[in-house]
């Protein structure tokens, strides 16, 4: 079975500041990585995945996250966030194990300050 | 904008009633997933299809069933609703469903039972 775990539930952070959100999955075979974001009373929207070569992926708005095998990890990272980041993220793995669905980690609520 | 639509946007009703979330993919899409999302248990991957068959189940309760029709949308059927029912339901689509696609949102369903 395949697991995903975000380490923190809530980030604050200063705008203009950077930030890396954390995320860290079990597998015993081969997965493919996703990160989606959810703005308040809205769906979830991919904002980058890895499925395999660079392990460093960029995404939409300036995000961009690094697939460690070796740590089994897949952290989120932007330079400079606006108020416009608020929002939950959550991390997702896919993969021949458990199927074509997403297993979702718990989400992190990155909260943006003036 | 994901192209994935869902109706309704919101449902009240009473426990022990049954009700009927609608989902209608992106156009071109053969796949459809479900899921949950809830405070205690997260962002959960409750069933898929592909091209009007069942490919996959989660944790789908038994008195969840869904179906999806041959023009491809798609319908969820809660019954004998609990309070513990209460949550964001969402419905996704890819191309063919594969573990390596992204899946595209929609708003989702929110269910309040009384």
């Amino acid at each position: 079975a395949q697991s995903v775990t975000q380490l923190d539930s809530q980030v604050p952070v200063f705008e203009e500041a950077p930030v890396e959100l954390r995320c860290n999955y079990s597998s015993s075979v081969s997965v493919y990585l996703f990160w989606y974001v959810q703005y308040p009373n809205q769906g979830l929207q991919l904002l980058l995945k890895y499925l395999s070569g660079s392990t460093l992926v960029k995404g939409i708005n300036g995000f961009e996250a690094e697939f460690n095998k070796s740590q089994t990890s897949f952290h989120l990272r932007k330079p400079s966030v606006h108020i416009s980041d608020t929002a939950e993220y959550f991390c997702a793995v896919s993969g021949a194990n458990a199927g074509n669905m997403l297993t979702f980690g718990g989400g992190t609520r990155l909260m943006v300050k003036p | 904008d994901s192209g994935v639509t869902q109706t309704p946007k919101h449902l009240i009703t009473a426990t022990g009633q049954r009700v009927t979330l609608r989902c209608s993919p992106r156009s071109g899409d053969l796949s459809v997933y479900w899921y949950q999302q809830s405070l205690d248990q997260g962002l959960q991957f409750l069933i898929q299809y592909y091209n009007g068959e069942e490919r996959a189940k989660g944790n789908i309760l038994e008195r969840f069933s869904a179906q999806q029709f041959p023009d491809l949308h798609s319908e969820l059927n809660l019954s004998s609703l609990e309070l513990g029912d209460s949550a964001l339901y969402f419905c996704a689509s890819s191309v063919a469903g594969g573990a390596q696609e992204t899946q595209y949102f929609g708003p989702g369903t929110r269910l309040l039972v009384l």
